[in-house]
């Protein structure tokens, strides 16, 4: 099964409004990161936290992260039209170099 | 853009020929992953290597093989192609795992058994 699990599955806003995202995620990890896949792209690296880090901002983006939740979320403010896309955590975990993927969340921007 | 090049990009196969697609990179990354897209299921790793002739199974392993002679290129290859390998393959790099660093990926690979 998957190591990471996002919610919402689907997500529609309208521009300006805030986007939020979450993950779930089973066992102890190094570090979580999230993706963004615009359609019938690759993906692209948005934001990297690590397990001793709490908070993590980029430009509109803020992720947080609980470990004792093993959770984490993706927060876009102000969103755009371009932001469409979907959305995935990755997780590293505590030993070995694999990173797991959740199934993502999709995340519509109506202008 | 990370410099990561699939091949082919479309591929329409036959069940039970063999297939293998291609990833090169001109980054040096030592870590190199094979994914499989599927609705419903988002990234689920093949295999992945980390080092020429070292690679280990991930979590859908079953029915493909990897080889990486060289730094820059890590073959996957569908041993015997099934409707079920139908998938965007996704080839990732990155320079020290997924430990501390982020992962580039490829364009992709859109394959078709029919």
């Amino acid at each position: 099964s998957q190591q990471g699990e996002e919610d919402p599955q689907a997500l529609s806003i309208q521009e300006g409004e805030n986007a939020t995202m979450n993950c779930s995620y089973k066992t102890s990890i190094n570090n979580l990161q999230w993706y963004r896949q615009n359609s019938g792209r690759g993906l692209v690296h948005l934001i990297l936290i690590r397990s001793n880090e709490r908070e993590k901002h980029s430009g509109r983006l803020r992720v947080t992260l609980d470990t004792s939740k093993k959770s984490s979320s993706l927060l876009i403010t102000a969103s755009r039209a371009a932001d469409t896309a979907s959305y995935f955590c990755a997780t590293a975990m505590e030993y070995g170099n694999k990173l797991v993927f959740g199934a993502g969340t999709i995340l519509r921007v109506k202008s | 853009d990370a410099g990561i090049t699939q091949s082919p990009r479309h591929k329409v196969t036959e069940t039970g020929t063999p297939v293998t697609l291609r990833c090169h990179q001109t980054e040096n990354h030592r870590y190199m992953y094979w994914y499989r897209q599927d609705p419903g299921h988002g990234l689920r790793l093949i295999h992945y290597s980390y080092g020429v002739k070292d690679t280990d199974k991930g979590e859908v392993s079953d029915g493909y093989s990897v080889s990486r002679s060289k730094t820059e290129d890590f073959l996957l290859t569908l041993e015997s192609a099934t409707s079920s390998q139908t998938s965007v393959y996704f080839c990732a790099i990155s320079e020290q795992g997924g430990l501390i660093t982020e992962a580039f990926f490829g364009q992709g690979t859109r394959l078709t058994v029919v």
